[in-house]
């Protein structure tokens, strides 16, 4: 299969920790990215690869991966963190890529 | 690093559209690139993949026979020619820059704003 599995929406109180998760068969061979989209604005690369946090992304974000299981955690949650968050990989085989649906994380 | 899409609008189901993409800010000919799209309210879909060099090219399932990706490094601009379009083609569409160039990893570290197709009679 080459989808990828994430939970709908999780809420977390501010300044607290939030994890979300990404699951699928390609990240048995892959590692995944992870990205930040706000309303009506493009996507932000916020973590990839095995531990990578691009320059200007704040370092509560932080990233793991095991077997078929992603995960990025926010740590001390930000109201401005509220957002969508996508995962991404390449698919197991072949140049394709594939998105998780999104989770939608509310700071409360 | 900056990435600008244009040609989006209104079209009719069955005809074409074309997408271009100007980056600036970087030496476009070393890095892969991609489309990415989103439907009004849904999720990501990543569309197509084209190499540093415009050699190799790769599409979603959905688009593929329909649309091609391609690249004119001596102009910094990408395209996606976009034919036999369909309703369900309506989104907004990303060109978006892999982060590793040579061999396309998936990682998509810059972003265009988008522009909006719309598919519709």
């Amino acid at each position: 299969s080459s989808e990828l599995t994430q939970d709908p929406a999780v809420s977390v109180a501010l300044g607290q920790t939030v994890n979300i998760t990404c699951q699928g068969d390609s990240l048995r061979r892959y590692y995944a990215s992870w990205y930040q989209q706000k309303p009506g604005q493009a996507p932000v690369l916020v973590f990839y690869g095995t531990n990578n946090r691009p320059s200007g992304i704040p370092d509560r974000f932080s990233g793991s991966s095991s077997e078929n299981t992603a995960s990025l955690t926010i740590a001390g949650a930000q109201a401005e963190d509220e957002a969508d968050y996508y995962c991404n990989s390449r698919v197991r085989t072949g140049y394709h890529g594939v998105f998780g649906a999104g989770t939608k994380v509310t700071v409360l | 690093v900056h990435l600008a899409e244009s040609g989006g609008g209104v079209v009719q189901p069955g005809r074409a559209q074309r997408l271009s993409c100007v980056a600036s800010g970087f030496v476009f000919s070393t890095y892969a690139l991609h489309w990415v799209r989103q439907s009004p309210g849904k999720g990501l879909e990543w569309v197509a993949l084209i190499s540093y060099n415009g050699k190799d090219t790769y599409y979603a399932d959905s688009v593929k026979g329909r649309f091609t990706i391609s690249r004119d490094n001596s102009k910094n601009t990408l395209f996606l020619q976009m034919n036999s379009l369909r309703v369900e083609d309506t989104a907004v569409y990303f060109c978006a820059r892999d982060q590793d160039g040579i061999i396309p990893n998936f990682y998509f570290d810059s972003w265009g704003q988008g522009t909006l197709i719309t598919v519709s009679s």
